[in-house]
């Protein structure tokens, strides 16, 4: 079990353009998560999924930020255009039924 | 969302038991207590969970109190590769979110 997997590790973008963070949860899991870490906010959830379908997107803080699940071992979280205050690590994490498992994160710096 | 209580900080010397207090009074009957941990920088970990009876695993135990409005984590024999923030929850639905308050920063030290 390689566990939940996200890339890039690390992402360095000017502002203004597309990123495009990437996970792929557990194998039989069927709930996935996005959160966001910053120091001022601490980890926020920002969407998550439950059989591929969008469950809650009510911590997405703008219509910059878009996630898709296209199937059960993908995700994708899109910002654009990116901004200097969206520097953050943000974690991916999936679920079946008990345990949640966190992948690394993505550290996001926009200069 | 369901809330919990915890405090922000607490120091352990090296070797001590470290005993994590969580109060979660609004926890229903069919929810489970989790607990779970953010060293510097890593993803958060899993530690443990339960339902009503007490709980041991290799990393730590779980004590629920006989209301289940609060519980303890307890890491046997501290070290200074357990400092790290340490996160307890019980979400609605088994598999359903996850939010996470501010934790307690436990600092182990020599």
């Amino acid at each position: 079990d390689a566990g939940v997997i996200q890339s890039p590790r690390h992402e360095v973008t000017e502002m203004g353009q597309e990123v495009t963070l990437r996970c792929k949860p557990i194998s039989g899991h069927n709930s996935l998560f996005w959160y966001r870490q910053t120091m001022m906010r601490g980890l926020e959830l920002l969407i998550y999924f439950n059989n591929n379908v969008p469950i809650d997107d009510s911590g997405m803080p703008e219509d910059r930020f878009s996630a898709k699940m296209p199937n059960a071992s993908f995700s994708t979280l899109k910002i654009q255009p990116s901004e200097p205050r969206d520097s953050a690590v943000y974690f991916c994490a999936s679920s079946r039924i008990y345990g949640y498992t966190f992948g690394s994160g993505t550290r996001l710096t926009v200069v | 969302d369901a809330k919990t209580t915890q405090p922000p900080s607490m120091d352990c010397a090296e070797g001590r038991a470290a005993n994590l207090p969580c109060n979660h009074s609004t926890i229903s009957g069919n929810e489970y207590v989790y607990w779970y941990r953010q060293i510097h920088s890593q993803g958060p970990q899993y530690i443990i969970h339960g339902l009503k009876n007490n709980e041991t695993n290799e990393m730590a135990s779980l004590i629920i109190t006989e209301d289940r409005k609060s519980s303890t984590l307890i890491l046997p024999h501290a070290t200074l590769r357990d400092t790290a923030v340490y996160y307890c929850f019980h979400p609605r639905n088994q598999g359903g979110k996850l939010i996470f308050g501010q934790g307690t920063e436990l600092s182990v030290k020599p």
